[in-house]
């Protein structure tokens, strides 16, 4: 069954413009990892956080975890049209690396 | 570096006939991965191999079986192709079984079967 659940499916945004992506999971995890896949291509890892972990940051990129409410967000700050892509919440929630993957969130930055 | 390497890229089957997708890194990578993606279901795990000489189901195997050929090479078979495995597949490997590493992914086969 599918373990984490995106929000919303789809975002166009203005580049420059910020871009959050919300991920809710049903049981409790180990980690949670983010992934983007570009049109045609495999995924590629963002980010990382772990079940202790509230807030994490990599670049442009944001990751909030909230264990209580089980959800997790993505802020992508000032994105840019190389921005354009999927992006994937996966779970871990066995610790051994079998990540459950959401549906993905599709996101358009226009130039 | 050539990282995650699936072959073919394309395939286009007949109902009942079988292939061999083929996958290898070259990462020294212990874990290794298949995943199908469809269309709004995002990706579901195949079957998955912790470590050379070991291989597990995951949450739909129905169908497949998997070979993990070497500590490089993880190849996955469909016997008898049915038009409900038309999907884009996904191998992808890991250094370690154990959690918080990140997955590093092929670039995919898309199959057709009609």
């Amino acid at each position: 069954s599918q373990q984490g659940e995106e929000d919303p499916q789809a975002l166009s945004i203005q580049e420059g413009e910020n871009a959050t992506m919300n991920c809710s999971y049903k049981t409790s995890i180990n980690n949670l990892q983010w992934y983007r896949q570009n049109s045609g291509r495999g995924l590629v890892h963002l980010i990382l956080i772990r079940s202790n972990e509230r807030e994490k940051h990599s670049g442009r990129l944001r990751v909030t975890l909230d264990t209580s409410k089980k959800s997790s967000s993505l802020l992508i700050t000032a994105s840019r049209a190389a921005d354009t892509a999927s992006y994937f919440c996966a779970t871990d929630v066995g610790g051994n690396n079998r990540l459950a993957f959401g549906k993905g969130n599709q996101v358009v930055v226009i130039p | 570096n050539a990282g995650v390497t699936q072959t073919p890229k394309f395939q286009v089957l007949k109902t009942g006939q079988s292939m061999t997708l083929q996958c290898a890194q070259d990462m020294n990578h212990n874990s290794m991965y298949w995943y199908r993606q469809d269309p709004g279901m995002g990706l579901r795990l195949i079957y998955y191999s912790a470590s050379e000489g070991t291989t597990d189901k995951g949450e739909v195997p129905n169908g497949y079986n998997v070979s993990r050929l070497n500590k490089r090479e993880f190849s996955l078979r469909l016997e008898s192709a049915a038009p409900s495995q038309t999907s884009v597949y996904f191998c992808a490997s890991v250094k370690t079984g154990t959690g918080g590493s990140p997955l590093h992914f092929g670039n995919g086969t898309r199959l057709t079967v009609t």
